[in-house]
């Protein structure tokens, strides 16, 4: 059975902080990785990574991939009340359904003003 | 560009009784899906559709319908609710050219079955 598990469950910072927030998975046919960030209501989408070693950025957000050990970081650089949500991981196996991709249960990130 | 409207965004429902969750998409897109999401369990699949008349089960379908007879709609149907059943829903989308696997998400309904 395909398994995606964010760590933390929980994480509660200052403003500017720096924080890491985990993804390992077991997936069979692995294709990409992806992060949503959930704020109160839909999830938004962040980044997609396929290849191992290759940083995607957006702004104080980064993630990396590495395909030998299974697993996926998301940093904040410089935290800010309004990185407080939950961020979503899901790992896609290819084709074209959605039963393709399985959801990790989240890291719920406060940050403290 | 309204991207995925979800109604209602509340509701409240006695044991037994039936409704239906709506699901619209303005961006063309082939795929929809619909998920649950319950504390601590993530997102759970619970019925997808890859074009208009072509449904299919996810992880936990037992007790909702649904049908795809547009490209743009794909309502849920909760056929005799149950406290189970209580949870937030979310209709999402996506398409072959901006990529099946990157969804676009409603902004959720939160269903309560007493």
């Amino acid at each position: 059975e395909d398994k995606v598990v964010q760590s933390p469950l929980s994480l509660v910072v200052h403003e500017g902080d720096t924080v890491t927030l985990n993804c390992s998975y077991e997936v069979t046919n692995f294709r990409s990785l992806l992060w949503y960030k959930q704020e109160k209501k839909a999830p938004t989408f962040l980044f997609m990574l396929t290849s191992s070693g290759i940083e995607k950025k957006s702004g104080r957000l980064s993630s990396i991939l590495d395909k030998k050990e299974l697993f996926s970081i998301l940093n904040i650089t410089a935290t800010q009340t309004g990185d407080s949500a939950v961020y979503l991981c899901a790992v896609w196996r290819g084709g074209g359904s959605a039963r393709q991709l399985t959801f990790g249960s989240g890291t719920q990130l406060t940050v403290l003003p | 560009n309204a991207g995925v409207t979800q109604t209602p965004k509340f509701q409240v429902l006695k044991t037994g009784q039936s409704m239906t969750l709506q699901c619209a998409q303005d961006m063309n897109h082939e795929y929809m899906s619909w998920y649950r999401q319950d504390p601590g369990m993530g997102l759970r699949l619970i019925h997808y559709s890859v074009g208009a008349g072509i449904t299919d089960q996810g992880e936990v379908p037992n007790g909702y319908n649904v049908s795809r007879s547009t490209t743009e709609d794909f309502p849920l149907r909760l056929l005799s609710a149950a406290p189970s059943q209580t949870s937030v829903y979310f209709c999402a989308s996506s398409g072959r050219t901006t990529g099946a696997n990157v969804l676009t998400f409603g902004a959720g309904s939160r269903l309560t079955v007493l």
